[in-house]
């Protein structure tokens, strides 16, 4: 990819379960974004990280950053059928607004 | 807001022929994104612009693709004459940059199939 990658390339399990899904990148870094893709649909913002936090909580979110490392994880915890979908991790530089994703996870919650 | 508007959703084309793809993007913002999306490439920026300005178009893979924006609520990507492995999905995306941090909205996508 342009800028990073996501690990796992995919991901399943039980719903109820918790998910992680690890980004690393490769540049300095303004902020880190994690977008999620439904099938056949753009992506969508869940939630954003600055370079400067090493934590963020929306809902049954939550997000790590270590700049030291160039990765970032994600964390879906009590996950439901619903949440089947792609997640891509998207670095935002110090310079331009250019916004490069990864990979993606993809993730398949079973109910 | 509508979100980002793209057209068509999905295009089939031989090859060699001219595909036209469009965007209008959410109004008020200022920054214009035009990716690709393919299984084994992922998510590719092709160009970007601001304020209707080409900034970055070092993405863009060769010279049959060309992007404009002549105004701030239409942009398009055309690609000229289309090959087979042109075949992918085209999202058009925008933003507005604020001190906190900007997040890009995306449209939903032209699926193009060149045969």
């Amino acid at each position: 990819s342009q800028q990073g990658e996501e690990d796992p390339q995919a991901l399943s399990i039980q719903e109820g379960e918790n998910a992680t899904m690890n980004c690393s990148y490769k540049t300095s870094i303004n902020n880190l974004q994690w977008y999620r893709q439904n099938s056949g649909r753009g992506l969508v913002h869940l939630i954003l990280i600055r370079s400067n936090e090493r934590e963020k909580h929306s809902g049954r979110l939550r997000v790590t950053l270590d700049t030291s490392k160039k990765s970032s994880s994600l964390l879906i915890t009590a996950s439901r059928a619903a949440d089947t979908a792609s997640y891509f991790c998207a670095t935002v530089r110090h310079t331009g607004n250019q916004f490069y994703f990864g990979t993606g996870t993809s993730l398949t919650v079973i109910p | 807001d509508a979100g980002v508007i793209q057209s068509p959703r999905h295009e089939v084309t031989e090859m060699g022929q001219e595909v036209t793809l469009r965007c209008k993007p959410i109004s008020g913002h200022d920054y214009l994104f035009w990716y690709r999306q393919t299984m084994m490439r992922g998510l590719e920026l092709l160009i970007y612009f601001n304020n209707n300005v080409p900034i970055d178009d070092s993405g863009m893979p060769e010279d049959r693709f060309s992007a404009k924006m002549p105004n701030a609520s239409f942009s398009t990507l055309k690609i000229q004459p289309s090959e087979p492995r042109d075949s992918a999905v085209y999202f058009c995306a925008s933003s507005f940059v604020v001190h906190s941090g900007n997040t890009i909205y995306f449209g939903e996508g032209s699926w193009l199939t060149v045969v």
